[in-house]
């Protein structure tokens, strides 16, 4: 079946600090694939998406790279603000309007 | 971007009370709306979808008698949690997948989230 495995967090950084939230997946098919995040208490949002192998997906200075042969759709930020605080969840579609999520990372961000 | 709304936003209830959580998309038209429910620390769990002027599809495991889904329009789905117990207690949250334009490509909208405590 499809799945999604995101690291663990929660993850600590400092001001300017790189970010990298690994994600790799299991599915059927070729998914898409999506970043969302969940800022406290509020809703999640759409960070970015990426729809085929290759695609790059990219917003608010996060990156994320469809990676086929890896399986993977890791999160990258060059220099974290304290604003990007939240939890980041991982997630995909194969086929339906299904999504799965992983686990979710809460990133804390120190000033 | 698209807008879903719940409400309440959090509600307290006493155990074997009924308790109704209403989801609005206020900009665009969904035919399908999900519910998840979210347990600390934990990840989404699909808990139904709900296409308009149908029935519910419930995921395996989730009771349909307690967890009482309506969408009856296009910008409205509710969750009715029936006779709520302090196991009920949980963050839910509603999505929607409209049917055309920004909201037609895949993504899904969410609202803010209902956090249920039932003492």
């Amino acid at each position: 079946g499809n799945s999604v495995t995101q690291m663990e967090g929660p993850v600590t950084l400092s001001e300017e600090a790189f970010l990298t939230i690994n994600c790799t997946y299991t599915a059927t098919g070729y998914p898409s694939l999506f970043w969302y995040v969940q800022y406290p208490g509020e809703g999640l949002q759409l960070l970015l998406k990426a729809t085929k192998a290759d695609d790059k997906g990219s917003n608010k200075g996060f990156e994320a790279t469809y990676r086929k042969e890896t399986t993977s759709f890791h999160l990258e930020k060059g220099s974290v603000q304290v604003s990007d605080s939240a939890v980041y969840f991982c997630a995909l579609i194969a086929g339906t309007y299904k999504y799965i999520f992983g686990t979710g990372t809460r990133l804390k961000v120190l000033a | 971007g698209a807008v879903v709304s719940q409400h309440p936003s959090r509600v307290i209830c006493k155990s074997g009370t009924s308790v109704k959580i209403e989801c609005r998309s206020l900009d665009f038209q969904a035919t399908t709306m999900f519910w998840y429910r979210q347990f600390p620390k934990q990840s989404l769990m699909l808990m139904a979808t709900s296409n308009e002027g149908s029935k519910a599809t419930y995921e395996q495991g989730v009771e349909k008698d307690k967890f009482l889904i309506n969408h009856a329009s296009l910008t409205l789905s509710t969750l009715t949690v029936t006779s709520a117990h302090p196991e009920d207690s949980s963050f839910y949250i509603c999505s929607a997948l409209g049917t055309s334009g920004r909201s037609g490509t895949g993504e899904l909208f969410f609202g803010e989230g209902s956090r249920l405590t039932v003492l």
